[in-house]
């Protein structure tokens, strides 16, 4: 069965450090990948998506990530994060026309000031 | 321009009593999905409706009934709660369509209604 696998449950980070978060999908066929987040207090939202063309796509506030097709990796990253970076976020795969979308379990990220 | 919403946002539920969740959105989207998020689990599917008037089952459909009132509604319903319901529920919609295949389609979210059943 097709399946996403995010590393790290939880991850605790001071201010300025590097983050990268791993995700893993098992698929063998055309996909598409997302992050969303979900901030404390608010509903999941797009963090960025790769859909197709250049493997590292950028996203909102200093996000990319970086699709791997050989390692069926997409993972996360951030140069430096911020206190306002703490939330949980979580790796989707499209499998194919919106309606197939599996979510990973979600990395709890907790950045301390 | 409001998204997703979902009523209602807090509910305590005793074993055995019903209750519908209600959603709508107003992005004119096609695709309206219900997840449920558990610790440790992530988002897991309990149906979908892909266009107005069908509905399928998704991952988790077991203890739910939806009604895709019409294009903008899309309710879930559980007829006998059991304490395995109690979960964040949300409500999901996207341009994805049956009939004209599109890939990369962001889904957006409603802001989540709390379940506890007793």
């Amino acid at each position: 069965a097709q399946s996403v696998s995010q590393h790290n449950h939880h991850v605790i980070l001071s201010e300025a450090a590097s983050l990268e978060l791993g995700c893993n999908y098992s698929y063998g066929g055309t996909v598409n990948l997302f992050w969303y987040v979900q901030y404390p207090g608010q509903h999941l939202q797009l963090l960025l998506k790769y859909f197709s063309g250049d493997p590292l796509v950028k996203g909102i506030k200093g996000f990319e990530a970086e699709f791997i097709k050989s390692k069926f990796s997409f993972n996360l990253r951030k140069p430096s994060v911020q206190w306002s970076d703490t939330a949980e976020y979580f790796c989707a795969v499209d499998l194919g026309g919106g309606f197939k979308t599996i979510f990973g379990a979600g990395t709890r990220l907790f950045v301390k000031a | 321009n409001a998204g997703v919403t979902q009523t209602p946002k807090f509910q305590v539920l005793k074993t055995g009593q019903s209750m519908t969740l209600q959603c709508a959105q107003d992005m004119n989207h096609n695709s309206m999905y219900w997840y449920r998020q558990d610790p440790g689990m992530g988002l897991r599917l309990i149906y979908y409706s892909a266009s107005e008037g069908t509905t399928d089952k998704g991952e988790v459909p077991n203890g739910y009934n939806v009604s895709r009132l019409n294009k903008r509604e899309f309710s879930l319903r559980l007829e006998s709660a059991a304490p395995s319901q109690t979960s964040v529920y949300f409500c999901a919609s996207s341009e994805a369509s049956q009939v004209r295949y599109s890939s990369g389609n962001t889904i957006y979210f409603g802001e989540g209604s709390w379940l506890t059943v007793v």
